[in-house]
């Protein structure tokens, strides 16, 4: 167990949709990161926020958005939902954000898109 | 340009046997970070180990070991007498002062057969 705990753990829902998927980190841990893993693109970079603000930006589509909280947790927002945003994503944590640390990943959210 | 290859897609070996990951990564940084991952069938990302590219020493961790070489650009993952739950996707992971995000190789999945 990593200590960083995501929610759901598996949605299902139609193209055009909207969801919401939620992330703590480890305690202690003031960075946030997620990720999406499909088949055909593998493990994707989307975006890094550190202690509420953003800090660096992957491959996120501008119908996703993210944000981070006070309380640190963290949520990912996927709109106009589309075949293709079916995948497993993750959500990783690192104590201060920086590239020599280590990211422990969540068990991630499985969504199917149908 | 950051980018890590992984060329063995999948990867059959016979309980007992050893196997050796490959991992080759290219950047131009000259301070830069290391990771191999486990996601077994479950789905989560387990951290295995983390190298600096300042230290090529060789690690081993019981039946694990890792070989790092700068002169090759590789860090190839070695599991000694290989276990059924050493079935998994393995990733191999890049991190450098260019962005903080990590730069993933494609997985190579590993099936142990009894």
């Amino acid at each position: 167990d990593s200590g960083v705990t995501q929610t759901p753990k598996h949605l299902i829902t139609a193209t055009g949709q909207r969801v919401t998927l939620r992330c703590s980190p480890r305690s202690g841990d003031l960075s946030v990161y997620w990720y999406q893993q499909s088949l055909d693109q593998g493990l994707q970079f989307l975006i890094q926020y550190y202690n509420g603000e953003e800090r660096a930006k992957g491959n996120i589509l501008e119908r996703f958005s993210a944000q981070q909280f006070p309380d640190l947790h963290s949520e990912l927002n996927l709109s106009s939902l589309e075949l293709g945003d079916s995948a497993l994503y993750f959500c990783a944590s690192s104590p201060d954000g920086h590239q020599q640390e280590t990211q422990y990943f969540g068990p991630g959210t499985r969504l199917l898109v149908l | 340009a950051q980018k890590v290859t992984q060329a063995q897609t999948e990867i059959s070996v016979v309980e007992k046997e050893d196997v050796t990951l490959d991992c080759v990564y290219e950047t131009r940084d000259t301070t830069y970070y290391l990771f191999w991952y486990k996601q077994p069938p479950s789905g989560e990302l387990v951290f295995l180990i983390r190298r600096n590219s300042f230290d090529e020493q060789n690690e081993i961790s019981g039946r694990y070991s890792w070989n790092f070489q700068k002169s090759t650009s590789s860090f190839n993952f070695t599991i000694t007498a290989s276990q059924v739950v050493d079935s998994a996707v393995y990733f191999c992971a890049l991190s450098t002062n260019t962005g903080n995000q990590f730069y993933f190789g494609t997985g190579t999945s590993l099936t142990v057969i009894p």
